[in-house]
């Protein structure tokens, strides 16, 4: 069954640094999404991404958060001068018109 | 401001019993519902309503949605210790944003 696919697994940075999280939706799929659940929390929508370009984005998704689609496969999130309050699990995910969406397993960020 | 009430927050069974876990909504230009059961990372989809009144099944799961009353219930019969796990409701609105409910922490003792 397609999956989608996040890269890495867990990542550990310093406060201060960027953070590229990957994932490579299912290949049919028009709509990206990137959510993020800090632990215990509830999932917290940050971003959709439809036809190469931004759809809607969260009051969290600021300008310290960027997402772009590289190549014909990966979409990315990349996070500037991270702070310790974006620890968290950050999920992809993809999905077509009037279905519902496969996420990712997560990247657990962790910011020390 | 959209919101998404779950209940009851936890639930603890036996298993074989049955549980039915409720969703209640308030979403400006809803377009549909969706379910999702979450272990230990990604959620997992599970159904996907946009109808009131037609029941969605598989396996031991089933779904339905009232549009009117603005809710929608999710029972799992005959529960095994694999079905525990944290049950998200997630309106869906005319952006396809997802709406996430708190869940329901649902664990089945054997």
């Amino acid at each position: 069954e397609p999956e989608v696919t996040q890269t890495p697994s867990h990542q550990v940075t310093q406060m201060g640094q960027e953070v590229i999280l990957r994932c490579v939706p299912i290949s049919n799929h028009l709509y990206f999404y990137w959510y993020r659940q800090i632990l215990g929390q509830k999932v917290e929508f940050l971003v959709s991404f439809y036809n190469n370009e931004i759809s809607e984005k969260s009051e969290i998704f600021d300008d310290q958060f960027s997402v772009e689609r590289p190549d014909g496969s990966n979409f990315t999130l990349k996070i500037r001068s991270t702070k310790l309050e974006d620890s968290a699990m950050y999920f992809c995910a993809s999905g077509r018109q009037g279905q519902g969406y496969t996420f990712g397993s997560g990247t657990r960020l962790t910011v020390v | 401001e959209d919101k998404v009430v779950q209940s009851p927050l936890s639930l603890v069974v036996h298993e074989g019993d049955t549980v039915t876990l409720n969703c209640s909504y308030e979403v400006t230009n809803f377009r549909s519902l969706l379910w999702y059961k979450q272990e230990k990372k990604a959620p997992t989809f599970l159904f996907m309503l946009t109808s009131s009144g037609i029941e969605k099944k598989s396996g031991r799961l089933s779904s339905i949605l009232d549009k009117k009353e603005l809710f929608s219930i999710l029972n799992i019969t005959a529960t095994q210790t694999g079905d525990s796990a944290v049950y998200l409701c997630a309106p869906m609105d005319s952006n396809y944003q997802l709406i996430w409910g708190a869940g329901t922490k649902l664990i089945i003792k054997p």
